[in-house]
């Protein structure tokens, strides 16, 4: 069964530091990986995605398949880097119907 | 564009009462998505809809929860007969293609239900 694993629901850092969210997937076929962030009264909202290899407010992501993980880095973290991030799968064949499959979240708390 | 829209925010309801989550996608958005977040859990998907079809619905509770999007008007969940079980955060997602690889889902802010 498809299955996406946050081992961390806290990681506190100081501003500065760098930071890395772990994300586990379980999944047989060819997955599409993303990461969403949710900061403090605002809806959750698309971070990054695999497939784009992009860097979005300084957060990078690369999918290991050997390890199915897909951790998000950030090389030096802010104080308004502080909110609950989300990993989540989508099954990437012609069928999928995109549905997510998402992991518990990990909040972080970006220290001054 | 104000995105999606969901309402109610705050959903109070009694054991036995029925629940009706309302959900705007955004304008030239045709696909919605519902999931459903328990507490101290990740969003757990529901239903996946297009106008006037039901998709996906492999997530949904095989009783008491249903979902439609007309043809017209927003998409509605509903719970018949809500048990204190269903109290949660159910939030909606709209896209605005088939939902395949690639496309982005845009998310309401939330409908919260508690059961008393």
């Amino acid at each position: 069964a498809q299955r996406v694993t946050q081992p961390e629901k806290l990681l506190s850092v100081f501003k500065g530091a760098p930071v890395e969210l772990k994300c586990n997937y379980s999944y047989s076929g060819s997955p599409e990986l993303f990461w969403y962030v949710q900061y403090s009264r605002q809806r959750l909202q698309l971070l990054l995605r695999h497939i784009s290899r992009e860097s979005i407010k300084g957060f990078t992501a690369d999918l290991n398949k050997g390890e199915t993980s897909f951790h998000l880095k950030k090389p030096f973290a802010q104080e308004e880097d502080s909110a609950m991030y989300y990993c989540a799968l989508s099954e990437r064949r012609s069928s999928n119907t995109g549905k997510l499959i998402f992991g518990q979240g990990t909040t972080l708390q970006v220290k001054p | 564009n104000a995105g999606v829209m969901q309402n109610p925010r705050h959903l109070v309801r009694r054991r036995g009462q029925e629940a009706r989550l309302r959900c705007s996608p955004m304008k030239g958005h045709s696909h919605v998505y519902w999931y459903r977040q328990l507490p101290e859990e990740g969003l757990k998907f529901m239903v996946y809809l297009q106008k006037e079809n039901i998709i996906d619905e492999s997530g949904m509770p095989k009783e008491r929860f249903s979902a439609e999007f007309p043809k017209e008007g927003p998409s509605i969940l509903r719970i018949q007969q809500v048990v204190r079980g269903d109290s949660a955060a159910y939030f909606c997602a709209s896209s605005p293609t088939s939902g395949g690889p690639g496309s982005e889902q845009y998310f309401g802010p939330g409908t919260r239900l508690t059961v008393t």
